[in-house]
């Protein structure tokens, strides 16, 4: 079984603060995702990364940067975080860009 | 711009009914995927659809494929309590908006 692990279902930050989201995959697939889940509005994608220190912008880049220094490490970093901000956050992974994604249980961040 | 619509967004059906959610995506796909969402949980796959006419089953739920006319649907049989979650449709990386569904007894 693919597993997919974020290292908090729930995170509460203040405005301005750095915010890093660390998501691990242990099925040695290439490609990672994340993407952020509101209410009406499903899930966007946000940044995807198809090999070790590669990294492709989604729909919504804005205001987020990611970083893949390990095959199975896919980090999500809020440079100055903002109320818009809070979110579900779903990392994801695939053997192949176009197949079948494996969730991580999300973090919920509320940005204060 | 690539758009993944469902309709409804919202179902609430009664026990031992049927119901079909559909979705219709904007540009050329050669797959597709269903997602379940389970209340304070996070995604998991339920049908990979990979060619025109593709037909998946799994206990009460069946979704098919249509590439030309970039549509898929998910039918529901029989509706009963379990079923009741949000499903998502997909495109690689673009997902639908998601419908909530609830069965009540």
């Amino acid at each position: 079984d693919v597993k997919v692990t974020q290292s908090s279902r729930y995170l509460v930050k203040r405005t301005g603060e750095k915010v890093f989201l660390e998501c691990v995959q242990d099925m040695d697939h290439e490609n990672m995702f994340w993407y952020r889940q509101d209410p009406g509005l499903g899930l966007r994608l946000i940044y995807f990364s198809y090999d070790v220190k590669m990294k492709e912008k989604g729909d919504i880049p804005e205001g987020y940067s990611v970083s893949r220094e390990k095959k199975e490490r896919f980090s999500l970093i809020l440079e100055s975080a903002s109320t818009n901000q809070t979110s579900m956050y779903l990392c994801a992974s695939s053997f192949a860009i176009y197949n079948e994604q494996f969730f991580g249980p999300g973090t919920r961040l509320t940005v204060l | 711009e690539l758009k993944v619509e469902q309709n409804p967004l919202f179902l609430s059906m009664q026990e031992g009914k049927n119901y079909t959610i559909y979705c219709n995506y904007s540009t050329t796909s050669d797959r597709l995927y269903w997602y379940r969402q389970d209340p304070g949980k996070s995604l998991e796959s339920l049908f990979v659809l990979l060619s025109n006419g593709a037909v998946k089953q799994e206990g009460r739920l069946m979704a098919s494929l249509d590439t030309k006319a970039r549509l898929s649907t998910l039918h529901i049989t029989a509706a009963v309590h379990d079923l009741s979650a949000t499903y998502f449709c997909a495109v690689p990386m673009r997902f639908g908006a998601g419908t909530r569904l609830t069965v009540k007894p």
